[in-house]
């Protein structure tokens, strides 16, 4: 099984910060590396496929990037509706998820 | 604009079986995969298996023992059944599509989510 680690588990954040999120795979999984953001009491929305490519409707304030092991989101100004919980996921071999970093106000 | 929607049963007794169907309206399910995919505040996001509407399916290895998913073309719908269940089958259970763009996948449209509890 690829197992898939999020850090932080939680940050706080202010309105306007830069939020970075990285992902690690237990072995290469190449760019097969998708992020979601879940809000309380819903269903889990693709921001990014394929480490790097927007999902359409997707601001580009969020990007996504890395390869191999090693994955990164970031959302270069944070807004209010970003406070949520972001999970990586690995497509490589079956389907994985991370245990999800909650976006906090500060 | 496509939308998966899950239905069944919110409590379910220990050791039977859990069954929910997803149904898709507002395009086909013949094309794309179509995923089980459940959420509990201990184990987070787990995939439980697919299906492309052809019959094929997948899932994964920690639950295949207890999956069967099966699709209905004439309905639109397919659906989950995890069978010999516990407590820790008790989670909110979502479908969603998966689509490619022709090298990998990912799951780009979800169902609103059911919650099962598992309990006598």
């Amino acid at each position: 099984d690829i197992q898939m680690t999020q850090s932080p588990s939680s940050l706080s954040a202010s309105i306007g910060d830069r939020v970075t999120i990285t992902c690690r795979a237990s072995q290469s999984i190449s760019s097969f590396l998708n992020w979601y953001q879940q809000k309380p009491g819903k269903a889990p929305k693709l921001l990014i496929f394929a480490a790097s490519s927007l999902q359409g409707g997707v601001p580009s304030r969020f990007d996504g990037s890395g390869s191999g092991t090693d994955f990164t989101l970031t959302i270069s100004s944070l807004q209010p509706e970003d406070f949520a919980t972001y999970f990586c996921q690995q497509s490589y071999s079956g389907w994985t998820f991370g245990q999800g970093t909650k976006v906090e106000v500060k | 604009q496509v939308q998966p929607q899950e239905s069944g049963p919110g409590l379910v007794k220990p050791s039977e079986t859990l069954s929910l169907t997803c149904t898709v309206s507002g395009g086909s399910i013949r094309s794309h995969y179509w995923n089980w995919v459940r959420q509990t505040p201990g184990k987070g996001l787990e995939w439980i298996g697919s299906i492309y509407y052809n019959g094929t399916t997948n899932s994964n290895p920690s639950l295949r023992s207890r999956v069967t998913i099966a699709g209905d073309t004439s309905k639109n719908q397919f659906s989950l059944k995890l069978s010999s269940v516990t407590a820790a089958d008790t989670a909110v259970y979502f479908c969603a599509r998966a689509r490619t763009n022709y090298v990998q996948y990912y799951m780009d449209v979800w169902g609103t989510g059911t919650t099962v509890v598992v309990s006598s």
